[in-house]
């Protein structure tokens, strides 16, 4: 069974620029989540998709991040403009759903990203 | 708002020996609580969970204990290698189906040869 596939894997952008990470998740599974992890830390949630509606986005700053799932599959997450302070790895991450039993969170790789 | 923290941050074992990683939450609400393993340059690994009805799950090589009195939860490996050496995280969910979880820092483990 293939993971959950991000790219970039990796992405150098100035202060000001934005940047857009893709992911798909692993096929069948109706939750997509975006977590943002700063070196050091533990992930932070950014973002929740239950198909191709936003479950909780309750930690994205919305002033400058954006995410959408518009057919319930791929997911696109998109920072304009960026701060130096996004600078951290974009992790996606997919489950079967809400409510189903052995609901493993399955995590892609991630999306490193440095903004300078 | 609600946490979950580790005692340690670093770990050093002996290739051979047992690792104990330990951590601490403070949310006596959540449901579920899951092991994950991240390795450099890679994503969190689903390890082991457990759910806040029971005090005790095995898998291979990997054991985790939960402690809901004192809120803590520990991950024990046995016979570590030098595969183990990660960063590990746990993390808590606070209603088991309806996943969304808060980690913690995590541990970093070294395996001494």
């Amino acid at each position: 069974e293939a993971g959950v596939a991000q790219s970039p894997r990796y992405k150098i952008i100035e202060k000001r620029q934005s940047v857009a990470f893709w992911c798909n998740p692993i096929s069948g599974h109706a939750t997509l989540y975006w977590y943002q992890q700063i070196l050091g830390q533990g992930p932070k949630l950014l973002i929740q998709f239950q198909n191709n509606g936003v479950v909780d986005d309750s930690q994205l700053p919305k002033d400058r991040f954006s995410a959408e799932r518009l057919k319930g599959v791929d997911s696109t997450l998109k920072i304009q403009p960026a701060k130096l302070e996004d600078s951290a790895v974009y992790l996606c991450a997919s489950s079967r759903g809400q409510g189903l039993t052995g609901n493993t969170i399955y995590f892609g790789e991630g999306s490193w990203l440095t903004v300078v | 708002g609600e946490s979950v923290g580790l005692h340690l941050p670093t770990l050093s074992v002996q290739e051979g020996d047992n690792s104990i990683i330990n951590c601490a939450y403070s949310n006596s609400a959540s449901d579920y609580f899951i092991w994950y393993k991240q390795e450099s340059g890679k994503g969190p690994q689903f390890i082991i969970d457990i759910r806040s009805n029971m005090d005790k799950r095995q898998g291979q090589r990997v054991t985790v204990l939960l402690n809901k009195t004192v809120k803590h939860l520990s991950l024990q490996i046995a016979a570590t290698q030098a595969g183990d050496s990660a960063v590990y995280f746990c993390a808590e969910n606070l209603h088991f189906g309806n996943e969304k979880l808060t980690f913690g820092t995590g541990t970093r483990l070294t395996i001494i040869p």
